[in-house]
């Protein structure tokens, strides 16, 4: 258990649904982190948030769209995905965007069908 | 070039010997730098983090830092099989964010 909790652990959506991912921290963290993970590709930084507020969006494609209410929640918001969007996607925080480690959720898996 | 490179392996070792995991990072200015374990289907595990150059020892881990050739390095004495996993070297690069290699993965034989 590392203090960071995402919800749903698995989810399967179709190309035409909305769908978002949860992620809450009760490490008393101040930046959250979303990664894509698939298969055989390194971990991709998404999103970073600092104090609520977006300071990284690394070229994300606007169907992902991110959501960050306070410095303990995060969530993903999923619209009209693609196939080749499934992947397993980590929420992560840490005390602050430098020099500081970062503490990751289970992950969500998520197949587009 | 990548930013952070990792060898992707496979790396096998046999139980009980020492298990070298390397790493280089492209940007001069990274001042943080951290290793994390990944089981097959798992999330990432931080297992060490290194600030300053030289080594750092934690159990059987050794975090290995060199600034100069850009370079660090993982050292697992006394390897078990239940050490098998990808190991993940990340970086945080100037600007903050977290930068990850694409993973070594390590197969420790009974």
């Amino acid at each position: 258990e590392t203090g960071v909790t995402q919800t749903p652990r698995h989810l399967v959506m179709g190309m035409t649904n909305k769908k978002s991912l949860k992620c809450e921290q009760h490490l008393g963290h101040n930046a959250m982190y979303w990664y894509k993970q698939s298969a055989k590709k390194p971990l991709e930084l998404m999103f970073v948030y600092n104090f609520k507020e977006q300071t990284e969006n690394n070229s994300v494609p606007s169907r992902f769209s991110p959501e960050c209410p306070n410095s303990s929640h995060l969530f993903l918001h999923l619209h009209t995905l693609q196939p080749e969007d499934s992947a397993l996607y980590l929420c992560a925080s840490s005390r602050g965007v430098s020099y500081t480690e970062a503490f990751f959720g289970q992950g969500t898996r998520l197949t587009v069908v | 070039q990548k930013e952070v490179e990792q060898n992707s392996g496979p790396l096998s070792v046999p139980e009980g010997a020492i298990a070298s995991l390397n790493c280089t990072y492209s940007d001069r200015g990274s001042q943080s730098f951290f290793w994390y374990r990944q089981y097959s289907g798992k999330s990432p595990e931080l297992i060490m983090f290194i600030y300053s150059n030289g080594d750092k020892e934690d159990g059987r881990f050794t975090a290995q830092l060199n600034k100069a050739s850009q370079y660090v390095s993982l050292l697992i004495r006394d390897s078990q099989p239940s050490d098998s996993a990808t190991y993940l070297c990340a970086v945080n690069v100037p600007g903050g964010k977290l930068i990850f290699g694409q993973g070594t993965e390590l197969s420790v034989k009974p």
